[in-house]
């Protein structure tokens, strides 16, 4: 149980496009979302934590308007990139919670962003 | 604000050799949690443990174990008898009570050499 799933895994897009990433809980209602970043051969960084049907809370020095992040749903998170640039290639690692009170967060497998 | 501190960047041993890494977290709260992930080079991320703050019975699971010392802040992974499979980046973390987020290290890189 508690499978988190992120679609798609790799992404290649061009500069000035925009690539929305996917993150799913599979079997299990998820209250929380979290948005890491990881850098190569960095430490994952936390973007922004979404509660569904609220909007998104980020921390500081993530551009909201860059990261577009939408939990619609109990099973679904997004996350778009506007206006993509070589800068925002990383790793992008989705999480999810079932409860507010549950310290188990379940990381998905991660989205390999390439800028070109 | 919530701190976690790996200081060590790169370790490699020789296959069945231990190795330990180290974590020192730093936390205003009472009620905290700690965490251990492994990173293999596919970049899922792998949960190895959770402990919280009033747990500090020490853990052994197979070939891996853990030392929680709260007088010292520290929450330490020893992997004995390394093998190949355990090459990865390990991340200890840490969130605290009423707040969900997670606070990374910036991690340890593995090479256990065969």
């Amino acid at each position: 149980g508690a499978v988190v799933s992120q679609h798609p895994s790799r992404v290649i897009c061009k500069s000035g496009t925009s690539v929305k990433i996917e993150c799913r809980s599979l079997d299990f209602q998820a209250t929380t979302m979290f948005w890491y970043r990881q850098f190569p051969k960095q430490s994952l960084m936390l973007m922004a934590t979404s509660n569904e049907g609220s909007k998104a809370t980020y921390e500081q020095g993530v551009e909201k308007d860059k990261f577009l992040i939408n939990h619609a749903s109990l099973t679904l998170s997004t996350l778009t990139v506007t206006s993509a640039h070589p800068e925002d290639s990383s790793f992008y690692i989705c999480s999810a919670t079932p409860g507010p009170r549950d310290y188990e967060q379940y990381f998905g497998p991660g989205t390999r962003l390439t800028v070109t | 604000a919530q701190k976690v501190t790996q200081a060590q960047t790169e370790i490699s041993v020789v296959e069945k050799e231990d190795v330990t890494l180290d974590c020192v977290y730093e936390t205003r709260d009472t009620t905290y949690y700690l965490f251990w992930y492994k990173q293999p080079p596919s970049g899922e991320l792998v949960f190895l443990i959770r402990r919280n703050s009033f747990d500090e019975q020490n853990e052994i699971s197979g070939r891996y174990s853990w030392n929680f010392q709260k007088s010292t802040s520290s929450f330490n992974f020893t992997i004995t008898a390394s093998q190949v499979v355990d090459s990865a980046v390990y991340f200890c973390a840490l969130s605290e009570e009423g707040n969900n987020r997670l606070a990374f290290g910036k991690g340890n890189q593995v090479v256990v050499i065969p």
